[in-house]
């Protein structure tokens, strides 16, 4: 199976700052690779797919990027609903997996 | 609007059954492969299993292959997961999830709000 390992597991960031949260495959995926985010009590949103693109109706300030093994989401100016756990996804084989997740708070 | 519902969820000992059901609207049902992913408390997600449209192909995380069916009535827009053999490391909230396919490649586009699933006796 393939492992997706997630850092940091959590960022604490103020308001309008870069945040960055960055997912590894344990083997190579091409850019077959999902970003979603979940809020508390919620059900997961898909974000990003196929590592850079973005779902619709996702505000533009979140971005991905990456290809192989290493992805990165980025958040450009961190708001107060984006206060939440982030779970990268890999597509590229069954089983699918997720990392570990990356719980994003404000400083 | 799509929806997805999940039920069948609750209380069940160890070493027994439970049946998870999801009904779906708001889209050609048989056009898209659905799964299910879980939650253990307080944990992050797994991916549990997967059923192609037409239901030609199943596809399960070795957790619980053996244990699981994954099955779909495409005439009546659900589907359900028999679960059997049970043990407390299943209990969690179970998500109904539709499968986005962009190049051949599954992603989840959209989630039910989940069931849970506590096994414990």
């Amino acid at each position: 199976d393939i492992q997706m390992t997630q850092s940091p597991s959590s960022v604490s960031a103020s308001v309008g700052n870069r945040v960055t949260i960055t997912c590894r495959a344990s083997q190579g995926i091409s850019n077959w690779l999902a970003w979603y985010q979940q809020k508390p009590g919620k059900a997961p949103k898909l974000l990003i797919y196929a590592a850079s693109s973005l779902q619709n109706g996702v505000p533009s300030r979140f971005s991905g990027s990456g290809s192989g093994t290493d992805f990165t989401l980025t958040i450009s100016s961190l708001q107060p609903e984006d206060i939440a756990t982030y779970y990268c996804q890999q597509a590229n084989t069954f089983p699918l997996t997720f990392g570990g997740g990356t719980k994003v708070e404000i400083k | 609007e799509v929806q997805l519902l999940e039920s069948g969820g609750g209380l069940v000992q160890p070493g027994g059954s439970l049946r998870l059901s999801c009904a779906a609207s708001g889209f050609t049902f048989s056009d898209y492969a659905i799964s299910w992913v879980r939650q253990a408390p307080g944990k992050g997600l797994e991916w549990v299993s997967g059923i192609a449209g037409t239901a030609i192909r199943t596809y399960y995380a070795d957790s619980v292959k053996g244990r699981f069916t994954f099955s779909r009535d495409n005439s009546k827009n659900t589907l359900n997961l028999q679960m059997s053999s049970l043990r407390s490391d299943d209990t969690a909230i179970y998500y109904c999830a539709r499968v986005a396919v962009f190049q051949g490649f599954w992603y989840f586009d959209y989630w039910g709000q989940g069931t849970v699933v506590t096994v414990s006796s």
